[in-house]
């Protein structure tokens, strides 16, 4: 079965880095783009980062445009997210989520997720 | 960027009940909408996509309608485990991919 396991959260401090990463198995990984997603608490969903699954195209929202980068291993089956100069904002939850397939990206499998808290 | 909104914030139904909830986006998305389902402590769980069709193991209960910029997400008759907030997702002009805010399905 499809599983998505995440991990790398924790509390941090503003302007510092953390690295956040999601173990996937059950699946082709190689064969689908790969999103992050957060949930600032209390709040609703919000998009973060996609990355096609050859790592052809690599997209971004706005508020984390230069601080935060998405890489996969596709040999490793693994995501990341390379989160640096983080705000109190970036305070959340981040789900990775799997794409159903490639352009039509809405979500078709969830991680548990991770808690990231940037705190000073 | 696509805003998506979604009323009310609040549902209040009594078991039984059917329940519907509405999703509106400021541009056409066609049919590319996708409707999830959160429970509180957990990850969202997937829906319905392409505005109407049922994702695996997803119960017949739950059913999804329109196009274009209005859309709705119907519960036939609520059970208990039903109660959770949903959230509808556009996927027709990105990035950014957005979702709406949300809407509390609660117990009356």
């Amino acid at each position: 079965q499809v599983q998505l396991v995440e991990s790398g959260g924790g509390v941090v401090q503003p302007g510092r880095s953390l690295r956040l990463s999601c173990a996937a198995s059950g699946f082709t990984f190689r064969n689908y783009d790969m999103h992050w997603v957060r949930q600032a608490p209390g709040k609703g969903l919000e998009w973060v980062s996609l990355i096609w699954f050859d790592r052809s195209r690599i997209y971004y929202v706005d508020s984390v445009k230069g601080r935060f980068t998405i890489s996969r291993d596709n040999s490793k089956n693994t995501l990341y997210l390379q989160m640096n100069n983080l705000r109190v904002e970036d305070t959340a939850v981040y789900y990775c989520a799997r794409a159903a397939t490639t352009v039509t990206e809405y979500f078709d499998y969830w991680g548990q997720g991770t808690r990231v808290t940037v705190s000073s | 960027e696509i805003v998506m909104t979604q009323s009310p914030a609040t549902l209040s139904v009594s078991p039984g009940e059917r329940a519907t909830l509405s999703c509106r986006a400021s541009q056409s998305v066609s049919i590319n909408l996708a409707w999830y389902q959160q429970k509180p402590g957990q990850a969202p769980r997937l829906l319905i996509y392409g505005a109407s069709t049922r994702a695996t193991g997803i119960p017949a209960r739950f059913s999804g309608s329109g196009s274009g910029t209005e859309f709705t997400l119907t519960i036939s008759t609520l059970q208990s485990e039903d109660f959770a907030i949903y959230y509808c997702q556009q996927y027709n002009n990105w990035p950014p991919l957005t979702f709406g805010g949300g809407t509390k399905v609660e117990i009356k």
